[in-house]
């Protein structure tokens, strides 16, 4: 049961244009949504973050936007830059697992950026 | 700032051995936790320390355990080896065990069971 879901497994932009990356969930406990980005041989990399109290969160060239009665999410790249091609992940924040704020993953989608 | 260092970096072991991974904390993070990614998959979530208790656990059975020291880096060890077990391994590091949103990732351990 995925209960993050990013169903694009890949996503092609020219350079300059606009990348949308799209996610879904069906925990409604969730109250903390983050992005990552994953490059081969590393380990993720915070981006960006939103509460569920917003819908709107900027930070330079990324945007996310969160529509809770949808229940979906999506980050914003403008412009998008070659060096943006990686393997971008959506995560989801709750309380779930006793004490602890687990992050729960979805299955990321490769990001490239074709100059 | 010292960021989440992480050893070994590859790792080789055979079906029912034991091994240890381990992890040094970002500068100032006191928790931990530790996911496991499988191939073509995003991270999923094995447990977490906070002030050197186990904190919470996700989905996984208990040979998978884990230990926090004194200056908040961390073991994660895995009894009885199955090769399912071949994943990368990675330790996150955060502030606060009940407000940290925000985690940060080291490079992962690459572990493979033959």
């Amino acid at each position: 049961d995925q209960q993050v879901k990013q169903n694009s497994p890949s996503l092609s932009v020219q350079e300059g244009r606009i990348s949308i990356l799209n996610c879904d969930y069906t925990n409604s406990m969730f109250d903390y949504f983050l992005w990552y980005k994953k490059y081969p041989a590393e380990g993720p990399t915070f981006l960006i973050s939103i509460s569920s109290i917003k819908d709107k969160n900027e930070d330079g060239r990324f945007t996310v936007f969160l529509n809770k009665s949808a229940k979906h999410l999506s980050l914003h790249i403008v412009p998008s830059q070659p060096g943006d091609s990686a393997v971008y992940f959506c995560a989801a924040s709750d309380f779930s697992s006793g004490s602890a704020r687990q992050l729960t993953f979805g299955s990321g989608t490769q990001l490239t950026v074709l100059p | 700032e010292t960021g989440v260092t992480q050893s070994p970096t590859h790792l080789i072991k055979t079906r029912g051995q034991q091994v240890t991974l381990r992890c040094s904390s970002q500068s100032g993070h006191n928790t931990v936790s530790w996911y496991q990614q499988a191939l073509g998959q995003g991270p999923q979530f094995i447990f977490q320390y906070y002030r050197e208790e186990e904190n919470g656990r996700g989905n996984f059975p208990p040979r998978f355990s884990g230990l926090q020291f004194p200056n908040y880096s961390s073991e994660l060890n895995v009894n009885a080896l199955e090769l399912d077990d071949s994943a990368l391994y990675l330790c996150a590091s955060s502030l606060g065990g009940l407000a940290g949103n925000e985690q940060y990732f080291g490079p992962g351990t690459r572990l493979t069971v033959t």
